[in-house]
C-alpha cells in the first residue's frame, strides 16, 4: 500500500521568502504524485501533479515540485511567498490502476507580513 | 461546468439522528468518490462509484454508513445513528475513468457536527 509523510504540521514563512514543503512517499510501484491546496472551509484544489515524464512539474500560483525517485520525495516549493498562499497543503499519492488517493496529514502554511 | 456541488455545506445534528448528504459531480464524470477529513488530518478514502456501481468501500465505512449513486448521476451518503466521532468534513470528488489517475475535482465539502 502507498503512503505519504509530511513533516511539520505548521509552517511559518515570511512574505517574499521561499516556501518549502516536504513530502516523502512509499509505494511498491511507480507512483502518481499530487499536491492539493485547501483554503478555510473549502474543498481541495489541485496545485500540480507528477505522472510520467519530466520530473520537475510546474503548477498554479507559482508552485513547482520535483519528483526524486532515489529519495522517494516530491517536495513543493515556491520562490517567494505571498499572503494569499496561507492555506493547508496536502501531498497525495496513487498508483496506476489504483483509484485511491492516499493523503498526508497536511501542512498549515502561515505567511508572516 | 459548475464543478462538484455538495449540499448542505454545514450540518449540525444530535447524536443518534440520521443525516444524509448529497453530491452532484461534474456531469460527464463517471467516477465519484467520498472522502472524510477530520481535524488536523488529511482526507481518508471512504468509497467510490463507477457509474451507479459501488466498486470499493473502505473499512472506515461502518454498517451505519451507506452510499448510493442511482442512475450514475448524483450520490448520497447517509449516516445512521450518528455518533460524536462522525463529526468531520465529508468531501466528494469526481473524475472521468480514463483520467482517474490524474487527480480528481473536489467539492467544497459538507461539515458535520454531532452534538
Amino acid at each position: 500500500a502507498q503512503s505519504v509523510t509530511q513533516l511539520g504540521s505548521h509552517v511559518s514563512v515570511s512574505e517574499g521568502a521561499l516556501v518549502l514543503l516536504r513530502c516523502n512517499y512509499s509505494s511498491s510501484v511507480p507512483p502518481y504524485l499530487f499536491w492539493y491546496v485547501q483554503y478555510p472551509n473549502q474543498g481541495l484544489q489541485l496545485l500540480l501533479k507528477y505522472t510520467t515524464g519530466a520530473t520537475l512539474v510546474k503548477g498554479i500560483n507559482g508552485f513547482e515540485a520535483e519528483f526524486k525517485k532515489s529519495e522517494t520525495s516530491f517536495h513543493l516549493t515556491k520562490p517567494s511567498a505571498h499572503m494569499s498562499d496561507a492555506a493547508e497543503y496536502f501531498c497525495a499519492v496513487t498508483r496506476g490502476g489504483n483509484n485511491r488517493l492516499a493523503f498526508g496529514k497536511g501542512n498549515q502554511v502561515v505567511v508572516i507580513p | 461546468d459548475t464543478g462538484v456541488s455538495q449540499n448542505p455545506r454545514h450540518k449540525i445534528t444530535k447524536r443518534g439522528q440520521n443525516v444524509t448528504f448529497r453530491c452532484d459531480p461534474i456531469s460527464e464524470h463517471n467516477r465519484l468518490y467520498w472522502y472524510r477529513q477530520t481535524l488536523g488530518q488529511g482526507p481518508e478514502f471512504l468509497t467510490y462509484f463507477q457509474n451507479e456501481a459501488q466498486l470499493e468501500k473502505s473499512r472506515l465505512l461502518s454498517d451505519r454508513f451507506s452510499a448510493e449513486r442511482p442512475k450514475g448521476s448524483f450520490s448520497t451518503l447517509e449516516i445512521q445513528r450518528t455518533e460524536q466521532g462522525d463529526s468531520a468534513m465529508y468531501l466528494c470528488a469526481s473524475s472521468l475513468q480514463r483520467d482517474s489517475n490524474y487527480g480528481y475535482t473536489f467539492g467544497s465539502g459538507t461539515r458535520l457536527t454531532v452534538v
